[in-house]
C-alpha cells in the first residue's frame, strides 16, 4: 500500500533551518510527483513547492521562493523539504503528499512533522 | 484571502444535505481546471474526497458528491452523520500563479 512517512516534531530557533523527510513506499518514486504544504495552528492548508523525483525539476510558490529547497534521494524513495531563515510564522504542521502527474491531485499525504520555530 | 473562497463554515443536522461552495476565478476553476476536495479531521493529515470535479476515490461513500460550472465548484454530503464534522478544503491549479492553490476552508458542524 502507498505510504508517505514522516520525521517527528523539531523545535527550532529563529533564524535556523529544517529539513524535513518524506519516505516514500508502495509505489515506484519516480511514477509522481512530491508535493509539500504547510498549515499553521488554527489555520487552512498552503501550497509550497512540487518536485518531480524523475529529473529532480522544481517549482515553487512565489511566496517561498528563495527560502524553501526541494530535493530528492531516489535510491531510498525519500523527498525533502528544507526551509531556510526560520520565523516565528513558520511554526506550523509541514505534509508531503504524492500528486498525480495527470490530472494535477494530490491522493496520499504524510502524517505531518509539527515545526516550531521559538527562541 | 485565499484565491478559491469557501464559506468558513456550515452546519446541519443529522440526515440533512449540506454543500459548501468554492469560488474562483478565469485563471483556476474557470480555466477549465479541476476542483478537488479533502477532508481533514482534528490532529490528522487531509484525506482525498472528490478529485476531478466529481469523482470519489474507492471507499468514499456516495454520499459525498461533487460538481463544477464556471467559476465555481460545489461539495455535497447527504445523510448528514456525526463522523462527518470535520474541516473541508477545496484544491486546483492556478495558472496566474503557476502552481496549486487551496480554499481557506470550510468547517462543517453536525448539529
Amino acid at each position: 500500500q502507498v505510504q508517505l512517512v514522516q520525521s517527528g516534531a523539531e523545535v527550532k530557533k529563529p533564524g535556523a533551518s529544517v529539513r524535513v523527510p518524506c519516505k516514500a513506499s508502495g509505489y515506484t518514486f519516480t511514477g509522481y510527483h512530491i508535493h509539500w504544504v504547510r498549515q499553521a495552528p488554527g489555520q487552512g492548508l498552503e501550497w509550497m513547492g512540487i518536485i518531480n523525483p524523475d529529473g529532480g525539476s522544481t517549482s515553487y510558490s512565489q511566496k517561498f521562493q528563495g527560502r524553501v529547497t526541494l530535493t530528492r534521494d531516489s535510491s531510498t524513495s525519500t523527498g525533502y523539504m528544507e526551509l531556510s531563515g526560520l520565523r516565528s510564522e513558520d511554526t506550523a504542521v509541514y505534509y508531503c503528499a504524492r500528486g498525480d502527474r495527470g490530472t494535477l491531485y494530490f491522493d496520499y499525504w504524510g502524517q505531518g512533522t509539527r515545526v516550531t520555530v521559538s527562541s | 484571502q485565499s484565491v478559491l473562497t469557501q464559506p468558513p463554515s456550515v452546519s446541519g443536522a443529522p440526515g440533512q444535505r449540506v454543500t459548501i461552495s468554492c469560488t474562483g476565478s478565469s485563471s483556476n476553476l474557470g480555466a477549465g481546471y479541476d476542483a478537488h476536495w479533502y477532508q481533514q479531521l482534528p490532529g490528522t493529515a487531509p484525506k482525498l474526497l472528490i478529485f476531478g470535479s466529481t469523482k470519489r476515490p474507492s471507499g468514499i461513500p456516495d454520499r459525498f458528491s461533487g460538481s463544477k460550472s464556471g467559476t465555481s465548484a460545489s461539495l455535497a454530503i447527504t445523510g448528514l452523520q456525526g463522523e462527518d464534522e470535520a474541516d473541508y478544503y477545496c484544491l486546483s491549479y492556478d495558472t496566474s500563479l503557476s502552481g496549486w492553490v487551496f480554499g481557506g476552508g470550510t468547517k462543517l458542524t453536525v448539529l
